[in-house]
């Protein structure tokens, strides 16, 4: 069974502080994600990773920083966490095909900075 | 204008009524088409996917992709009490890097005992 973690399911944090989400696979996957969900806007891709030390921006990357020195994590960081940045954030990985493949995802993390 | 459009709803049906969710799209490299399904608190879970256009059938859901009017749909027969959640709609192309998706903003539907 593909297992996709996620450090914590609620964090509070004050505006200003660095703050890092950590999400493990355990399914040698190559693809990792990193969303953010909110009302009305659906999931929205942050960053993205193909492959150890490699990152790609999505769609909404601006105050986000990712890292993946090991496969099975891949880790979020807010550089100076702002109210505007509070949301779910979701962590997704799949295994790199020339095709479709389904993306296994974790159970979210829900930040609120005060 | 998002990329992939979607009604977020709120659905209330009655148990037993057909659910009929749908997605309109802008991109015309999308190939493969899925639905996810999100229970509250959960991350979301793959329902179902397509590729090209044409049906597809699994137990009480048949999904539908119309690439010519760029339109696809999920329906749920005999909907139960435990079909309520927010779903989904996901595209991506063959190539994309990463395999990344382009998601709808996503439906919520109550089924109503």
């Amino acid at each position: 069974d593909v297992k996709v973690t996620q450090s914590s399911r609620y964090l509070v944090k004050r505006t200003g502080e660095k703050v890092f989400l950590e999400c493990v696979q355990d399914m040698d996957h190559e693809n990792m994600f990193w969303y953010r969900q909110d009302p009305g806007l659906g999931l929205r891709l942050i960053y993205f990773s193909y492959d150890v030390k490699m990152k790609e921006k999505g769609d909404i990357p601006e105050g986000y920083s990712v890292s993946r020195e090991k496969k099975e994590r891949f880790s979020l960081i807010l550089e100076s966490a702002s109210t505007n940045q509070t949301s779910m954030y979701l962590c997704a990985s799949s295994l790199f095909t020339l095709r479709y493949n389904e993306q296994f995802f974790g159970p979210g993390t829900r930040l609120t900075v005060l | 204008q998002k990329e992939v459009e979607q009604d977020p709803g709120p659905l209330s049906v009655p148990e037993g009524a057909i659910v009929s969710l749908n997605c309109t799209y802008s991109n015309s490299a999308f190939q493969y088409f899925m639905w996810y399904r999100q229970y509250s608190r959960k991350g979301p879970e793959l329902l179902m996917y397509t590729y090209s256009s044409g049906n597809k059938e699994d137990g009480r859901f048949t999904a539908q992709v119309d690439k010519s009017s760029k339109y696809i749909s999920l329906f749920i027969r005999d909907s139960q009490p435990s079909d309520s959640a927010t779903y989904l709609c996901a595209m991506t192309w063959v190539g994309a890097a990463g395999n990344k998706l382009t998601f709808g903003g996503g439906t919520r539907v109550l089924v109503k005992p």
